[in-house]
């Protein structure tokens, strides 16, 4: 069974500075997807960034950038330059592919940032 | 606007009282899936679909049960609530595309006494 595992319930940074949220995974397939959502306290969940499994470049979008291991399975969230507006709950998520299409979640990280 | 819709956002309800959480998106996304949230759990999911009368359980399906005869609509039913059942849902689509993620409805509070 695949799973996602994110080992850090809950991380503070300093605005302005960086923090880097942990996720691995655990699969038997080749082919997938992985993403990463923040939910704020308005509990919307929205995509931060995605990565497709095949594709060796590093995924980054604006201040949010991954380092995808695929060898390790490991897939970790960089935020640069952290904002009070970054302050949120982050998931991992695992999509398989194929007949078996479906999404797997981490139990979260809470993202604290102190002014 | 692309979006998902549930309704009602809140609910406070009793033991054994049948209730449906309704779900619509207006994306014509085939993938319609319902999660749960608890602290320290995250996202469960309960029962997910593929497409229209093509509904398949979850990893928490157990007092749920769910029915896909529009593409639109996923509607969550609560046959006899309990008090274990208290969560936050959340309702979500997406295309069957490879690379498509997930989008989310704002999620239900729901509190079973």
């Amino acid at each position: 069974a695949q799973t996602v595992t994110q080992s850090q319930p809950e991380m503070s940074v300093q605005e302005a500075e960086t923090v880097t949220l942990s996720c691995t995974y655990d699969t038997s397939e080749s082919d997938y997807y992985l993403f990463w959502y923040k939910q704020p306290p308005s509990r919307q969940m929205i995509l931060v960034i995605r990565q497709e499994a095949y594709k060796q470049q590093n995924a980054t979008e604006n201040r949010f950038s991954v380092n995808f291991q695929k060898a390790a399975k490991s897939f970790s969230l960089k935020i640069s330059d952290s904002q009070l507006g970054d302050a949120a709950m982050y998931f991992c998520a695992y999509r398989r592919w194929g007949n078996f299409n479906k999404f797997y979640f981490g139990s979260g990280t809470k993202l604290n940032v102190k002014p | 606007e692309a979006q998902v819709t549930q309704n009602p956002r809140y609910l406070i309800t009793v033991t054994g009282k049948k209730l449906t959480v309704t779900c619509s998106q207006n994306m014509n996304h085939e993938y319609m899936s319902w999660y749960r949230q608890d602290p320290g759990l995250g996202l469960r999911q309960i029962y997910y679909s593929m497409n229209v009368e093509v509904t398949d359980k979850g990893d928490v399906p157990e007092g749920y049960k769910v029915s896909r005869k529009e593409k639109r609509n996923f509607p969550l039913i609560l046959e006899s609530p309990s008090p274990n059942q208290t969560s936050l849902y959340f309702c979500a689509s997406s295309s069957l595309d490879r690379e498509s993620e997930q989008y989310f409805g704002p999620g239900t509070r729901l509190t079973v006494t």
